[in-house]
């Protein structure tokens, strides 16, 4: 069965820091691999997916990843770091067809 | 990607209601599929819901607590029945769309008094 592992439940970052939150996953095969942000109140947004090619992948707000088969991962990473990137991100790995199972999740604190 | 309407964005219930809420998508897709998120965890699949054929559950939800309609390519209900404060979530359907896009809705944040 899949599974996600995102071991940091909390991260605070100064404003203008380098931010990067792990995400570990357990899959049979090449996995499909999404990170998603949820600000408060709010449903999920994808902010980027790898399916396969280039093992790093860009997305939108200025989020990358990189896929590392041999470490199990798909790191988060964003250069520097904006107040309104104060969320909660989630990790997921798909079997395909849309059916995800997630991390539990990371609150990112942002400080001015 | 697609556009996903869902309804109503919120809703306070009494125990022992239902409450059924809505999945609108601005293009047709194969399969829908509803999350739900309890209060400070992660999401969680209920169920796949395919146009023409009953619902795919997951382990732990069943049809008669969480009954699914897809009536057509564009839109698809969920309904909490019988609800109790343990159903207190935020519920939020999804979609696959071209191009392996994953498309998720805003959301239904559930509280049941």
């Amino acid at each position: 069965a899949q599974s996600v592992t995102q071991p940091d439940i909390h991260i605070t970052v100064s404003e203008g820091a380098s931010l990067e939150l792990r995400c570990n996953y357990s899959y049979g095969a090449t996995p499909y691999l999404f990170w998603y942000v949820q600000s408060p109140g709010q449903g999920l947004q994808l902010l980027l997916k790898y399916f396969s090619g280039d093992t790093l992948v860009q997305g939108i707000k200025g989020f990358e990843a990189e896929f590392k088969r041999s470490q199990s991962s798909f790191n988060l990473r964003k250069p520097s770091v904006h107040w309104s990137d104060a969320a909660e991100y989630f990790c997921a790995v798909g079997a395909g067809a849309g059916k995800s199972t997630f991390g539990d999740g990371t609150t990112l604190t942002v400080k001015p | 990607s697609a556009v996903i309407s869902q309804k109503p964005s919120r809703d306070i219930c009494q125990r022992g209601t239902s409450l059924t809420i809505q999945c609108q998508v601005d293009s047709q897709v194969t399969m829908m599929f509803w999350y739900r998120q309890q209060p400070g965890q992660s999401l969680t699949l209920i169920a796949t819901a395919n146009q023409g054929s009953e619902a795919t559950y997951e382990s732990g939800f069943v049809i008669d607590k969480f009954p699914i309609s897809r009536p057509n390519l564009t839109f698809s209900t969920l309904t909490v029945s019988n609800m109790s404060p343990e159903d207190s979530s935020i519920y939020l359907c999804s979609v696959e769309s071209q191009s392996y896009g994953y498309t998720f809705g805003s959301g239904t944040r559930l509280t049941v008094v």
